[in-house]
Formats: C-alpha cells, sequence, structure tokens
C-alpha cells in the first residue's frame, strides 16, 4: 500500500512563532487532506488539497503531487494550535477501493504561552 | 445537519463481551468507513462500505464485521471483544468520488468528514 510519512514527529513552538509540516507520500494521489485533531481527540478538516496552494487565515498547504509531497504552513502559532496534525491521501486507482484514506502518523504540535 | 454523528461516545467492555458502534450521516453519502486510532499513530482502516448493502474489508478488519442495511447507517459490531480492541474509532463519510470528471467541485466529493469517535476500552 501507499506509505505516508510525516516529519517532525514533534514540535513545539513559542506563541507567534511560524512552522511548516511535512508530508511524503509513495504513490500518486487523488485526495490529500490535512486534519487537525485536537486535545480532545476531534478531527477537524482543514484542507482538501490533492495539489496546488490554499490558504485559510494563518494556515496554508501547498501539495506538489508530482514530487510527492505536502506542506503545511502555520503562521502566528496560538496556544489553540496545539494537537496532532495527520496528513492522509487517497491513492490514485480508481474508485473500486472506495475513496478510502491512508493516515501518517502525525505531527504532534505544542504551542507554550 | 448533525453531519457524521456516532454513539455511544465512550464505553467500557470485559472481554468476550459483545457491542455494536453506531454511524449516521445525514449528508447522502455513498461511501462510509470505519477507522480504529492507537495511541501515538494515525487512523487506520478497518472496514468500509461504497453503498447501501455493500461492504469491503481494510487494513485492519479481522475481529470486527460491519454492516450498511440502510445508506445513512454503518455499523460497526465487535463479537468478542478483546484489550487488543482497545481504541478510539472514528466513523467517516464522503460522495461517491466521480472519476473521469473535470473541475474543482468534483474532486471536492472526495473529501472525508469524521464523526467524534468512540472511545472503547476493554478490560
Amino acid at each position: 500500500g501507499i506509505q505516508v510519512e510525516q516529519s517532525p514527529p514533534d514540535l513545539i513552538l513559542q506563541e507567534g512563532a511560524n512552522s511548516t509540516l511535512r508530508c511524503n507520500f509513495s504513490d500518486s494521489v487523488n485526495n490529500l487532506q490535512w486534519f487537525h485533531q485536537n486535545p480532545w481527540g476531534q478531527l477537524i478538516n482543514l484542507f482538501y488539497i490533492p495539489s496546488g496552494t490554499k490558504q485559510n487565515g494563518r494556515l496554508s498547504a501547498t501539495t506538489v503531487a508530482t514530487e510527492r509531497y505536502s506542506l503545511l504552513y502555520i503562521s502566528s502559532s496560538q496556544t489553540t494550535d496545539s494537537g496532532v496534525y495527520f496528513c492522509a491521501v487517497r491513492r490514485n486507482h480508481g474508485e473500486t477501493s472506495g475513496s478510502r484514506l491512508t493516515f501518517g502518523e502525525g505531527t504532534q504540535l505544542t504551542v507554550n504561552p | 445537519n448533525a453531519g457524521v454523528t456516532q454513539t455511544p461516545k465512550f464505553r467500557v467492555l470485559k472481554t468476550g463481551q459483545s457491542m455494536t458502534l453506531l454511524c449516521a450521516q445525514d449528508m447522502n453519502h455513498e461511501y462510509m468507513y470505519w477507522y480504529r486510532q492507537d495511541p501515538g499513530m494515525g487512523l487506520r482502516l478497518i472496514h468500509y462500505s461504497v453503498g447501501e448493502g455493500t461492504t469491503a474489508k481494510g487494513e485492519v478488519p479481522d475481529g470486527y464485521n460491519v454492516s450498511r442495511l440502510k445508506k445513512q447507517n454503518f455499523l460497526l459490531g465487535l463479537e468478542s471483544a478483546a484489550p487488543s480492541q482497545t481504541s478510539v474509532y472514528f466513523c467517516a463519510s464522503s460522495y461517491r468520488m466521480s472519476t473521469g470528471l473535470a473541475g474543482e467541485t468534483s474532486l471536492a466529493k472526495n473529501i472525508q468528514y469524521f464523526g467524534a469517535g468512540t472511545r472503547l476500552s476493554v478490560l
């Protein structure tokens, strides 16, 4: 199956700092989503970004599908940004397997005041 | 719209007991999924369904059964719970992906929407 690697595994920031999270994947994909899992365990969709660049407030994401990686940028981090950030992808192999996602192991982000 | 709703939110079982987790979605999605998340790991797919009356195995299906009798509901069953099944279970749903169609709108139907999770402990 497809491999998804996220880096770094852990990241500690001071409030106000910027950060970049990376997701590498081993095959072509037609779905890539970034999620934030907050300290209460809730999964929140951040971006659907199989290719290109998107921005939403202080967060932005870029996926370079031809080079099989995606980046999540967090600017001016806040304590509420703490949690685990997951990248999840779906291989580009048609509909027979459904739209199931393969998740990376996540980046644990801690933002200190 | 409530989105994806999971019940119960928490459950404690003894080894060998059985239970069913319910997932309901009100978005008229074709596809539904059950994942489990273990400490320090990403989500892994247990079973999924591409439509009413159909189910298929995911990455870690052993020890679980599923049913999709109605389009809006996807049930996950544990017939004889084991401590290794202590985990957080997430349900998700998505539209039927339309391959071959151009445009962001069609591609956006690929997005999976997740429920709030069920925390299960098996003693």
